[in-house]
């Protein structure tokens, strides 16, 4: 019974390196959200994205981080030069279909903890 | 900004006593959801509650919700020290597109 599945858990990076993290859905799901949370803070929605699609990007910045759902294999969060304000835990969630007809819950993963050195 | 508003912030309580979160939220919505999160831990779906509903029960979960105040309420019956977690209402409000925006979240500490 295999629920959304994140790696690397704990990533470090130096300034200016790249980050990418990893996520596999819950089989059969075909919706994904990537969130970030900042130490003792809510979720902060970044992008939502079907097979091979961004629907919404509006969360993301708008430079140095990228997102994908390929057809075959997880989803990808792109982080191009990190800094030191990257530094977060960013959390995947799935879902069977999108919210609006879906109207139902997000199963999340554990999340990644990205360190920025 | 953030669609939800939880408060209190924190919240301290013996063993035993019932834990009342509220969040308040900004725009007309299809849903509310409570997630529960132990640290470092990921988010767990613990109770969804429609627009059109105005009380849910789940176990020792007690949601309400007032459209017309655009505000819930969690009540955690009896509660464990198990129970300590952050607590997040979370919406998928109108103009918000597919996607659930979360409040900043009640941190819960239960005291055995």
């Amino acid at each position: 019974n295999a629920g959304v599945m994140q790696n690397p858990r704990h990533l470090v990076r130096r300034r200016g390196q790249e980050a990418r993290l990893r996520c596999s859905p819950v089989k059969g799901h075909s919706h994904v959200y990537w969130y970030r949370q900042l130490p003792e803070e809510g979720l902060k929605f970044m992008v939502y994205l079907q097979k091979e699609n961004i629907i919404d990007e509006s969360g993301m910045p708008k430079e140095r981080f990228s997102a994908e759902f390929p057809k075959e294999g997880p989803s990808i969060l792109r982080i191009q030069q990190v800094v030191r304000g990257d530094s977060a835990a960013y959390f995947c969630a799935s879902s069977p279909g999108g919210l609006i007809k879906n109207t139902g819950e997000l199963f999340f993963g554990e999340g990644s903890r990205l360190t920025v050195l | 900004s953030q669609q939800g508003e939880e408060d209190p912030q924190a919240l301290s309580i013996q063993e035993g006593e019932n834990a009342t979160m509220n969040c308040s939220y900004k725009t007309s919505i299809n849903n509310l959801q409570w997630y529960r999160q132990n640290s470092g831990r990921g988010l767990v779906h613990l109770i969804l509650i429609r627009s059109n509903e105005r009380e849910k029960h789940s176990g020792r979960l007690r949601v309400t919700l007032d459209t017309s105040k655009k505000s819930s309420s969690l009540l955690i019956t009896a509660s464990r020290a198990a129970d300590t977690a952050s607590y997040f209402c979370a919406t998928d409000g109108f103009g918000y597109g597919n996607k659930l925006v979360f409040g900043a979240g009640t941190i819960l500490r239960v005291k055995s």
